[in-house]
């Protein structure tokens, strides 16, 4: 079962402009990730934030996180036609398992 | 290691048949996943391994599907008598035991893509 929702389902930007998605889930964890995944291939590890953490930076990203509110998002700066994908959020409850548990994801399209 | 590897990547079979699928982590990923991903949708945990022990396994994963790691080195992915509803990408993940080092998320292969006719 999907942990939670994203918003919006789909995007679709110009290049140089920013692009937000947010996650809802809906139970506790211990941390929640984001990953990318281009057409019909695997996904990619973007950024990790742990529940104790309430920001995050790396290059071009930055990660929210608002445990009371249980929801995440995720800011691509000076997007680029490169950064066409699916984006999940994923949360991780903890021991033992480890396991993710994938929001539906959100399609981005950067136009030039 | 150049990363987690899968195979075959696509794979077509009529209803009925079994298949299998490996997957060949990174080498000193001690912890092996394997998800499905229908299509639309975000991917669902099936199960997982630490080493050669399967220590947890979705209620997704019927009797009809098996999952093996001899020596927690590659992992198959089998599943008998196929039918329509397991056509999806099956991807594979490894990490390291996120207890002992600093959690930086999993490595994901390509995904086989299974189609069942």
């Amino acid at each position: 079962s999907q942990q939670g929702e994203e918003d919006p389902q789909a995007l679709s930007i110009q290049e140089g402009e920013n692009a937000t998605m947010n996650c809802s889930y809906k139970t506790s964890i211990n941390n929640l990730q984001w990953y990318r995944q281009n057409s019909g291939r695997g996904l990619v590890h973007l950024i990790l934030i742990r529940s104790n953490e309430r920001e995050k930076h790396s290059g071009r990203l930055r990660v929210t996180l608002d445990t009371s509110k249980k929801s995440s998002s995720l800011l691509i700066t000076a997007s680029r036609a490169a950064d066409t994908a699916s984006y999940f959020c994923a949360t991780d409850a903890g021991r033992p398992a480890s396991k993710l548990t994938f929001g539906t994801g959100t399609r981005l399209q950067v136009t030039l | 290691d150049t990363g987690v590897s899968q195979n075959p990547r696509h794979k077509i079979t009529k209803r009925g048949q079994n298949v299998t699928f490996r997957c060949d982590p990174i080498s000193e990923h001690n912890r092996l996943y394997w998800y499905r991903q229908t299509l639309g949708q975000g991917p669902e945990f099936l199960t997982y391994f630490q080493n050669e022990a399967q220590l947890e396994k979705s209620r997704l994963l019927s009797d009809r599907f098996s999952a093996e790691r001899p020596k927690g080195s590659f992992s198959t992915l089998e599943i008998q008598r196929t039918e329509q509803g397991d056509s999806a990408m099956y991807l594979c993940a490894s990490s390291l035991d996120p207890y002992r080092t600093p959690a930086y998320g999993y490595t994901f292969g390509s995904g086989t893509r299974l189609t069942v006719v």
